[in-house]
């Protein structure tokens, strides 16, 4: 069974860069079965996608958030990342990862989170 | 941007009680669209995928329907584990986008 848990510091200073990992476990990420997606919520409100990143290497991210954002995949160390750069406390919220299946006629939405982690923006 | 304007915000309802919830695009998405439900300091749950396909294990009283703009949930029979709160999510176009959220809560 596929689980994924996210890691990374809790507090970030505005201006620096947010880097958060997302472990995957119980299968494995080399597969064009799967892509991979962020997903944030600030505290009291809805849920934002961030971006997604497929096994090819494509990747996809929010118009509000591209100038700023980076992901990518370590398929050796069954991981991915998520960066943001110069975060402001619009940025603090729960970040999750996720995945999600690429059918062979169907592009399936997230059907496994992590558990989520805070992030807070703040000096 | 395709806009998912989910309807109601918020909802009171009583146990036994059939709940329906609303999520409109603003342009035709097929069938791309999954619901999710979320309680507090968890993680998003999906429930149906591909509007109308229910998840694996989730309880039969969830069911989904809808295609091109308009998707709804339906609970037919109100559980005290389902008061929650619940995201559609379109996924036909970048940026993919979440409604806005219902909040079901007891009456």
């Amino acid at each position: 069974q596929f689980q994924l848990q996210e890691s990374g510091p809790g507090l970030v200073k505005p201006s620096e860069t947010l880097s958060l990992i997302c472990t995957v476990s119980g299968g494995s990420m080399r597969s064009s079965s799967y892509y991979w997606g962020w997903i944030r919520q600030p505290p009291g409100k809805g849920l934002e996608w961030i971006g997604s990143i497929y096994y090819s290497g494509s990747t996809y991210y929010s118009p509000s958030l591209k100038t700023r954002v980076t992901t990518s995949v370590d398929t050796s160390k069954n991981q991915f990342s998520l960066r943001l750069t110069s975060v402001t406390a619009v940025d603090t919220a729960v970040y999750y990862c996720a995945r999600g299946i690429v059918g062979a006629n169907y592009l399936y939405a997230f059907d496994i989170w992590g558990q989520g982690t805070m992030v807070t923006v703040s000096s | 941007d395709i806009q998912m304007t989910q309807s109601p915000s918020s909802l009171s309802a009583s146990v036994g009680d059939r709940v329906t919830i609303t999520c409109r695009a603003s342009l035709g998405i097929r069938n791309d669209l999954g619901w999710f439900q979320q309680k507090p300091g968890k993680a998003p749950k999906r429930l149906i995928y591909a509007a109308s396909t229910l998840q694996s294990g989730v309880p039969s009283r969830f069911s989904g329907s809808g295609s091109g703009t308009e998707f709804t949930l339906t609970i037919s029979s109100l559980q005290p584990e389902d008061f929650a709160t619940y995201y559609c999510l379109q996924h036909n176009n970048y940026p993919w986008t979440f409604g806005q959220g219902t909040k079901v809560e007891i009456k």
